[in-house]
């Protein structure tokens, strides 16, 4: 079945430096990988998603980007701000069936 | 708030006895997903429901078990319950967005579970 890695586990970045969290999925027909954000004790909430058939997708501070041939794609924060500190979870779909998330990476904004 | 709503937000519960956990998705979204979440772990996707039929099943326990009903809102049932169900359990929906069909999962609050 669609397995999901996601890594790094932890991260610890600097205030105002990038972060990057890389996952790779192992069902090449996943063609819906959304990334969500989720703060202590409250639900994981979409903060950027992207389809198979586009390779870069950007909001502001946040970026996806996907590679079909290798299966991976990553989740890129720009000039990292204290309220980033959270967990981080990728995931791979087809279409809206079954969801898979990897197992999350807590990211640590240092001051 | 995304619009899907779960009761009850705390549940205390002992080891042995049956719990129900109520989930109502967004206004006209047709899917409904449970998924488990424990201390410091991953989600962990239970099943899927589509306007009342099961759609898909991910470690969902024979212990458990979900429906969805005609007015689309979903119960999952965990019965027999052990130390190890305690956790945080979130319901998800999606299907419609400005009209249109959306893959995107919206989650609720959770449900915390604590069995004693």
């Amino acid at each position: 079945g669609e397995n999901v890695e996601q890594h790094p586990s932890t991260l610890s970045v600097q205030e105002g430096d990038s972060a990057v969290i890389k996952c790779t999925y192992s069902d090449s027909a996943s063609n819906y990988f959304p990334w969500y954000k989720q703060e202590l004790g409250k639900r994981p909430q979409l903060i950027i998603d992207i389809r198979s058939n586009v390779g870069e997708k950007k909001d502001q501070r946040i970026a996806v980007t996907l590679n079909k041939t290798a299966k991976h794609f990553s989740l890129h924060i720009t000039e990292t701000q204290p309220e980033d500190s959270a967990v981080y979870f990728c995931a791979a779909s087809i279409g809206s069936n079954k969801i898979i998330f990897g197992k999350g990476t807590r990211l640590h904004i240092l001051p | 708030d995304s619009g899907v709503t779960q009761t009850p937000k705390h549940l205390i519960t002992a080891t042995g006895q049956r719990v129900t956990l109520r989930c109502s998705p967004r206004s006209g979204d047709l899917s409904v997903y449970w998924y488990q979440q424990s201390l410091d772990q991953g989600l962990q996707f239970l099943i899927q429901y589509y306007n009342g039929e099961e759609r898909a099943k991910g470690n969902i326990l024979e212990r458990f078990s979900a429906q969805q009903f005609p007015d689309l809102h979903s119960e999952l049932n965990l019965s027999s319950l052990e130390l190890g169900d305690s956790a945080l359990y979130f319901c998800a929906s999606s299907g419609i967005a400005g009209g249109r069909s959306t893959d995107t999962q919206y989650f609720g609050p959770g449900t915390r579970l604590t069995v004693l």
